[in-house]
């Protein structure tokens, strides 16, 4: 499995940043998976943003939940981040991962490049 | 919400063994699978220890991990330190709501 970001590298202070991650290598939609963005402010540490199932089961971290979106689009075997006015805090570099559910969620086993968006004007 | 404690920093020889914790403020640590990732300069984290204790294929076995309920921690020892396994090395879990939480990250030198 191959996952890759893609979206503008910046993005105005205030404006909503939007991110994809395209899989490739296997279906968004063969269930058993949570695929999730977390993000990385230069110099420091991992944040988890959120996750989807395929069927568009969302889970949010608590301290960015009312400024973030997560959509799946199976047909294109891709999932979505949004997030709602921006400000320099927002700057990081994003990843998109996936973990597997069983009993348990388990780990992140695959991750995309990462791309860095920066938020200034 | 819990979180996960890391050292800022452990630095070791070539050929030692290190020991690098992760301690959960509330709530066993023994609830939730804990996860270790490896991250280089510039590179996405790769696995190194997942469900507590289990390693990923290529990943050789001078890495372990543990948990300790007394303490309420887990650990990732890396033994035979190799200059290769300098990096940032970052504990993962969740809560019972599916939440993810990443401990701080632990800047591991081999001098």
């Amino acid at each position: 499995v191959q996952l890759q970001e893609s979206g503008p590298g910046l993005v105005k202070p205030s404006q909503t940043l939007s991110l994809t991650c395209s899989v490739s290598g296997g279906s968004i939609s063969s269930g058993h998976y949570f695929w999730s963005w977390i993000r990385q402010p230069p110099g420091k540490g991992l944040e988890w943003i959120g996750y989807i199932y395929y069927s568009g089961t969302t889970y949010y971290s608590p301290s960015l939940e009312s400024r973030v979106t997560l959509s799946v689009d199976t047909s294109k075997n891709q999932f979505s981040l949004k997030l709602t006015s921006v400000t320099a805090a927002d700057t990081a570099v994003y990843y998109c991962a996936r973990a597997f559910y069983g009993s348990q969620v388990t780990n992140f086993a695959f991750w995309g490049q990462g791309a860095l968006v920066t938020v200034s004007s | 919400n819990f979180m996960l404690t890391q050292p800022h920093s452990v630095s070791e020889s070539p050929g030692k063994t290190v020991t690098i914790s992760c301690t959960r403020n509330s709530g066993s640590i023994a609830i939730n699978y804990v996860h270790w990732y490896q991250q280089r300069p510039g590179s996405a984290p790769t696995t190194v220890i997942y469900e507590d204790d289990q390693r990923p294929s290529g990943i050789p076995d001078r890495f372990s991990g543990s948990i300790d309920s007394s303490s309420n921690s887990a650990s990732l020892i890396i033994s035979g330190l190799k200059t290769e396994d300098e990096a940032d090395y970052y504990c993962q879990s969740y809560n019972s709501s599916n939440v993810v939480v990443f401990g701080g990250g632990t800047k591991l030198t081999v001098l």
